[in-house]
């Protein structure tokens, strides 16, 4: 089966410029998930898509990140304005059953300066 | 809370040495446990889960909820196993999802 795609690889901006990032998950996959992983740290929960529905946004800072999952397929997630502390690899997974574990795509790696 | 805790942010062996690789978590409910990896410039991956009791690469862990941990072991390194090793806890109830540890960086050295 095809993995989970992300786009772009990587990516620096100003701070206060935007970006965004896409995701197109495995075939079939209901749920997706976006994380943070900064350096020396382990993935953060984001935002997590159950279809094209939003179930846990908990952790996602809403006055700079938004994201969105159109028709229960590819995803995108934003960041308006940037901050330094954004800096940060962004994964996107997904599973079909989250008790069998995840699949995860590269990742994009964004720096902000 | 729900927390992952990887004591060793380093753990730096000899090929043929054995490894342990730390995780202790908290969780009020029935833990399940998985341990991923990433070797250099490779996505992360799921190495094993403990639901699966299975071994990996030579790699197994036992879930030892009296001491609420989850340790990855494996009897003889190679230089192979170097990589970034994240244990993950799953959380159910309403939203499931994954938190993960911090990480630990095994090197095996020839």
């Amino acid at each position: 089966e095809a993995g989970v795609a992300q786009s772009p690889r990587y990516k620096i901006i100003e701070k206060r410029q935007s970006v965004a990032f896409w995701c197109n998950p495995i075939s079939g996959h209901a749920t997706l998930y976006w994380y943070q992983q900064i350096l020396g740290q382990g993935p953060k929960l984001l935002i997590q898509f159950q279809n094209n529905g939003v179930v846990d946004d908990s952790q996602l800072p809403k006055d700079r990140f938004s994201a969105e999952r159109l028709k229960g397929v590819d995803s995108t997630l934003k960041i308006q304005p940037a901050k330094l502390e954004d800096s940060a690899v962004y994964l996107c997974a997904s599973s079909l059953d989250l008790y069998y574990g995840y699949t995860f795509g590269s990742g994009t790696r964004l720096t902000v300066v | 809370a729900q927390r992952v805790t990887q004591p060793e942010k380093l753990l730096s062996v000899f090929k043929g040495a054995p490894v342990e690789l730390k995780c202790n978590y908290s969780y009020s409910g029935s833990p399940e446990l998985f341990w991923y990896v990433q070797y250099s410039r490779q996505r992360l991956q799921l190495l094993l889960r403990h639901i699966s009791r299975e071994s990996i690469k030579g790699f197994t862990a036992d879930l030892n909820k009296g001491e609420t941990s989850f340790h990855l072991k494996k009897p003889f390194a190679q230089e192979e196993d170097s990589a970034m090793y994240y244990c993950a806890l799953y959380v159910s109830g309403g939203y499931n999802k994954l938190i993960f540890g911090a990480g630990t960086r095994l090197a095996v050295h020839p």
